[in-house]
């Protein structure tokens, strides 16, 4: 069982440089999460998508797209990468409704933009 | 929005030593609460969910206690190891329109020294 995979682990981009993130969950969960992580403050909420079909903004969506493309897939865009995006992106998922249900985290991409 | 706040930001303890640190958030509509534990280069998991005021979970020498009442949860290590060594993050779902979204408050970085 993988949980929730998360590519690609590492990426280095030049300023301006466009790049998907892709995640994939085989738990069945209906809601997903991109979130950044940033020393000093946490977990910040990109986007999320509380079913197939939907998306919302979060915290922090400025720069960013997402693409729910079924139930299983979640990827985060980057168009036009900058410094500020210099950062680590976790993918998460799980099931909305039931709150007391745990979040699954992928492995995590540390992305560098030069 | 929910705000979620922990403290201390971060913590160094000898091993040997039983710590405790908080999480606090708003009392009214309380739905559910999770801890995570996070470590250097891996993805949170999740520790406990939490949902009932009074509740206690204890996994080891890891435990927690919820007070919905007055909005705060304490996780406690007791006899810390080296190991423990990570950022333990507080997080609680929403209930609004936006069901089972997770907030994140910034986590509590324990250091444990041998």
């Amino acid at each position: 069982n993988a949980g929730v995979t998360q590519t690609p682990k590492f990426q280095v981009l030049k300023t301006g440089q466009s790049m998907t993130l892709q995640c994939a969950q085989d738990m069945n969960h209906n809601s997903m999460y991109w979130y950044r992580q940033d020393p000093g403050m946490g977990l910040r909420l990109i986007y999320y998508s509380a079913s197939e079909g939907t998306t919302d903004k979060g915290e922090v969506p400025n720069g960013y797209n997402v693409s729910r493309l079924n139930k299983r897939e979640f990827s985060l865009r980057l168009e036009s990468a900058a410094p500020s995006q210099t950062s680590v992106y976790f993918c998460a998922s799980n099931e909305p409704g039931q709150g007391n249900t745990e979040a699954f985290f992928g492995q995590g991409t540390r992305l560098t933009v030069v | 929005i929910l705000n979620v706040e922990q403290s201390p930001q971060s913590l160094h303890v000898q091993e040997g030593d039983s710590t405790n640190f908080t999480c606090s958030f708003p009392s009214s509509n309380f739905y559910a609460l999770h801890w995570y534990r996070w470590e250097t280069a891996k993805s949170p998991e999740a520790l406990f969910v939490m949902t009932l005021n009074g509740d206690e979970k204890k996994k080891g020498r890891i435990s927690a206690t919820l007070n919905t009442k007055e909005g705060y949860s304490y996780l406690y290590i007791k006899g810390s190891q080296p190991e423990d060594s990570a950022t333990y993050l507080c997080a609680l779902p929403d209930r609004g329109s936006t069901l089972g979204r997770l907030y994140f408050g910034r986590g509590t970085q324990l250091t444990v020294w041998p």
